[in-house]
Parts: structure tokens; sequence; C-alpha cells
């Protein structure tokens, strides 16, 4: 038990819709990751977020954003959905977000795009 | 820019057989921290361990052994007597102050998917 949870646990969108996916972080874990992880693949860092802004960020278009709120829940949002953007989203938190803090992942939502 | 490598896409092992799974990475940076994740069948990724670059003491921990050799950008996983519960998708990653901003962002590698028959 991680202590992290997301949902919905599975999605099925279409190319060109918007989605939002969430996530409950431990309580006292100020900081939040998102990673996308494509079939087969080692999970790919988007974004992070402290105290509610956003302090980091991968190689992902805008049309990826987020938000953080002050009751350690989050969301990642994607808009204008494209097929490549099917994948297992996985959200991480840790106190601070220093990079010898180990991640504590939820089960990730599984996101289909048709 | 950090990269890591996993040699090995796939193992597949007989129950009781020791494994050992490859990480090799690169980064710029002299403070940095190495990582193993376990993925099983549900998906989260589960912490298995954390190095950081100046303590080369390899580490044991039950079945589970980690050789950490910088001199070879090398941070190695060792399994003895492997279980059927080993089975999983294990995770080598990087984390470091990424050019002077100190979010912790991990770069992964690719995976090894261990099988483990009975």
């Amino acid at each position: 038990e991680t202590g992290v949870t997301q949902s919905p646990t599975h999605l099925i969108k279409t190319r060109g819709q918007q989605v939002t996916l969430r996530c409950s972080s431990q309580s006292g874990h100020n900081t939040v990751s998102w990673y996308q992880q494509a079939l087969g693949q080692g999970p790919q860092f988007i974004f992070q977020y402290y105290r509610e802004e956003e302090n980091g960020r991968g190689n992902f278009p805008p049309r990826f954003s987020g938000l953080q709120f002050p009751n350690y829940s989050s969301e990642l949002n994607v808009n204008a959905l494209e097929l490549d953007d099917s994948a297992l989203y996985l959200c991480a938190s840790t106190p601070t977000g220093a990079p010898n803090e180990k991640l504590f992942f939820g089960s990730g939502t599984q996101l289909s795009v048709l | 820019a950090q990269k890591v490598t996993q040699a090995q896409t796939e193992i597949s092992v007989v129950e009781k057989e020791d494994v050992t799974l490859d990480c090799v990475y690169e980064t710029r940076d002299t403070t940095y921290y190495l990582f193993w994740y376990k993925q099983p069948p549900s998906g989260e990724l589960v912490f298995l361990i954390r190095r950081n670059s100046f303590d080369e003491q390899n580490e044991i921990s039950g079945r589970y052994s980690w050789n950490f050799q910088k001199s070879t950008s090398s941070f190695n996983f060792t399994i003895t007597a492997s279980q059927v519960v080993d089975s999983a998708v294990y995770f080598c990653a990087l984390s470091d102050y990424a050019g002077g901003t100190s979010y912790g962002k991990l770069t992964f590698g690719q995976g090894t998917i261990l099988t483990v028959h009975p």
C-alpha cells in the first residue's frame, strides 16, 4: 500500500476529446508527479507540482496540464487527445520532490484513445 | 541529458536460479541517485532500493543484492534463488539535479520483464 490512489482505473476516449485523470496523494506529501508509460516502455516524466504550482516539466506539449489542490489531490488534463496518448498514466507523491526521495506510485489509469 | 539503459528486455528463469538485471546510466551531474522499482501486473511501481552517487557500497537485502560501479556507470540488480513471486517488470531509474533545478524527475530505463517458472 503506497497511499496513492488514482481514478478511474480504465478509460476509453476518442481522438480529439479531452480527459481528466485524478490522483489522491499521501497526507503530508506536498509534491505530485505524473508519468506516462506507453506499452512496453518505461515511465516518462510529464510534470511535477509542488504546493499547487508546476515546478518541473518533461518533454510534453502544453495540451498536457495539471492542477494540485490543498487536500493532496491532483488532476492531469489532456486536451485534443491523439492516438499516441494511449498509455498508463501514473501519479506519484513525495514529501518535497527532492531528487533523493523515493516516489510512492499509484496503480495508474489506463487510457485508450480510439 | 540523463539516460538509463537496461540491456535485457526479457529474462526467463526457472525457480531457484540466480538472475542479474543490468543497468547502465548516463548523467553529467556529480550528485545523483539511482533507484530500482518493481512493477507487478497491478501496475503500481514498488520501490526496492535507492543509492546515491557517493556511496559505492554494495547492498544486500534478503535475496536481493545490488552492485553499484561508478567507474562503469552501472547499477546491477541480482535476485538469488528466484521465486515465482519475483515475476514482474523491473525498472532502473536515475534522479539528479537536472541542471540546477531540484525537482525529483526520474528517468527510467525501458524495463526488464522477468518471468520465473516453477
